[in-house]
């Protein structure tokens, strides 16, 4: 069965300061791979998603992540925090299950950003 | 913009009471799904529909059921409230094609006295 890990469960950086959020996950296909960003009380947003092709993906709000297949990975990365990027961020996998595509979510990392 | 509404966004019920959880999209999505979320666990399925009238189980589909009679509408069923289905419920939806992506609502925050 697929899943998603997020090894952590909370991290804290300074505004302006560089963000790197984990993400690995194991499917036995060609995984479709997303990060949405979660503010308190609110819904999930999309922040980005891959599919096939290159690699490096951009994404809304000047988040990227990169696949490497190598490592099953999908890291989420940011070169300068702003304090509203202060969220929960999910890392989910896409798989099959009968005619739909449903998402495997990992457990989160909550971001806090100091100013 | 697509659009996924949760009529209530916070409901307080007893033990034992029927509970309805309403959601509507209205980008005539094939596919809608509730998930449930909860601290340290992520968000976790429940149920999905691919068409109206058709349903299949996620990870978690112990003690909800589901109804999908018009296209836009999955509703979310709780026939006995427990105390342990206290938690925030996220319906989704999305279109059955290569690159989809599925659109959250806001969530419903429920708790069981």
């Amino acid at each position: 069965a697929q899943s998603v890990t997020q090894p952590d469960i909370h991290i804290t950086v300074s505004e302006g300061a560089s963000l790197e959020l984990r993400c690995n996950y194991s499917y036995g296909a060609t995984p479709y791979l997303f990060w949405y960003v979660q503010s308190p009380g609110q819904g999930l947003q999309l922040l980005l998603k891959y599919f096939s092709g290159d690699t490096l993906v951009q994404g809304i709000k000047g988040f990227e992540a990169e696949f490497k297949r190598s490592q099953s990975s999908f890291n989420l990365r940011k070169p300068s925090v702003h304090w509203s990027d202060a969220a929960e961020y999910f890392c989910a996998v896409g798989v099959l299950s009968g005619s739909a595509r449903q998402l495997t979510f990992g457990s989160g990392t909550q971001l806090t950003v100091l100013p | 913009d697509v659009k996924v509404t949760q009529s209530s966004r916070y409901l307080v019920k007893r033990t034992g009471e029927k509970v309805f959880l309403e959601c509507v999209q209205d980008m005539d999505h094939e596919n809608m799904f509730w998930y449930r979320q909860d601290p340290g666990l992520g968000l976790r399925l429940i149920y999905f529909s691919y068409d109206v009238k058709m349903k299949e189980k996620g990870d978690i589909p112990e003690g909800y059921s589901v109804s999908r009679e018009k296209k836009e509408r999955f509703s979310l069923i709780l026939e006995s409230a427990s105390t342990n289905q206290t938690s925030m419920y996220l319906c989704a939806s999305s279109v059955t094609r290569t690159g989809n992506t599925i659109y959250f609502g806001e969530g419903s925050w429920l708790t069981v006295v």
